[in-house]
């Protein structure tokens, strides 16, 4: 596996149920991301982790609730969710010392809530 | 919030042509620039970053960066159908690389 992988690809879920969406990189970044894209808004960012340490979250509600365990994983855990949530949700990792590099985002999960 | 503006689109350009992309940006003190490509439905990946002054050129892309004026721009020389896609353009914030993204311009290249 290369770059960075999420998991899953797509995702449907009710207003009252709870999921995770799974963020992975294996480039060795020192930094992780969420992103929010929803239809012709700018992304918007919801979390930072720096060297596992939370250091942003840009008064996101506090139904998503972000985990970092490590430098290479990074979870978005969702409940109760509102109609309005239904978004593209991007991951990204980046190399705080190399900002030339910009960041790498991994594929993104597509979530609908019903 | 920093705000970073783009022109939405579509641009429409036909094949061989030059396609020029555009971004204003609010915050004086932003360092650096970059342009993402994003194809429908897939994530957004890095084209070209610029930090100083003047025209970078990668290629078939060349970004220009006017600090006193707050812009940057995306040319697209000999512009391909290959070439369609949404422009992302970000700017930096205030540290760990965190990046403000403007929403993006559609460009059409039209064979």
């Amino acid at each position: 596996e290369t770059g960075v992988t999420q998991t899953p690809r797509h995702l449907v879920m009710g207003m009252t149920n709870k999921k995770s969406l799974k963020c992975e990189q294996h480039l060795g970044h020192n930094a992780m991301y969420w992103y929010k894209q929803s239809a012709k808004k700018p992304l918007e960012l919801m979390f930072v982790y720096s060297l596992e340490e939370r250091v942003e979250n840009n008064s996101v509600p506090s139904r998503f609730s972000p985990e970092c365990p490590n430098s290479s994983h990074l979870f978005l855990h969702l409940h109760t969710l509102q109609p309005e949530d239904s978004a593209l949700y991007l991951c990204a990792s980046s190399q705080t010392d190399r900002v030339d590099y910009g960041y790498t985002f991994g594929s993104g999960t597509r979530l609908t809530v019903v | 919030q920093k705000e970073v503006e783009q022109n939405s689109g579509p641009l429409s350009v036909p094949e061989g042509a030059i396609a020029s992309l555009n971004c204003t940006y609010s915050d004086r003190g932003s360092q650096s620039f970059f342009w993402y490509r994003q194809y429908s439905g897939k994530s957004p990946e890095l084209i070209m970053s610029i930090y100083s002054n003047g025209d970078k050129e990668d290629g078939r892309f060349t970004a220009q960066l006017n600090k006193a004026s707050q812009y940057v721009s995306l040319l697209i020389r000999d512009s391909q159908p290959s070439d369609s896609a949404t422009y992302l353009c970000a700017v930096n914030g205030d540290n760990f690389n965190k990046f403000y993204f403007g929403s993006g311009t559609k460009l059409n290249v039209k064979p």
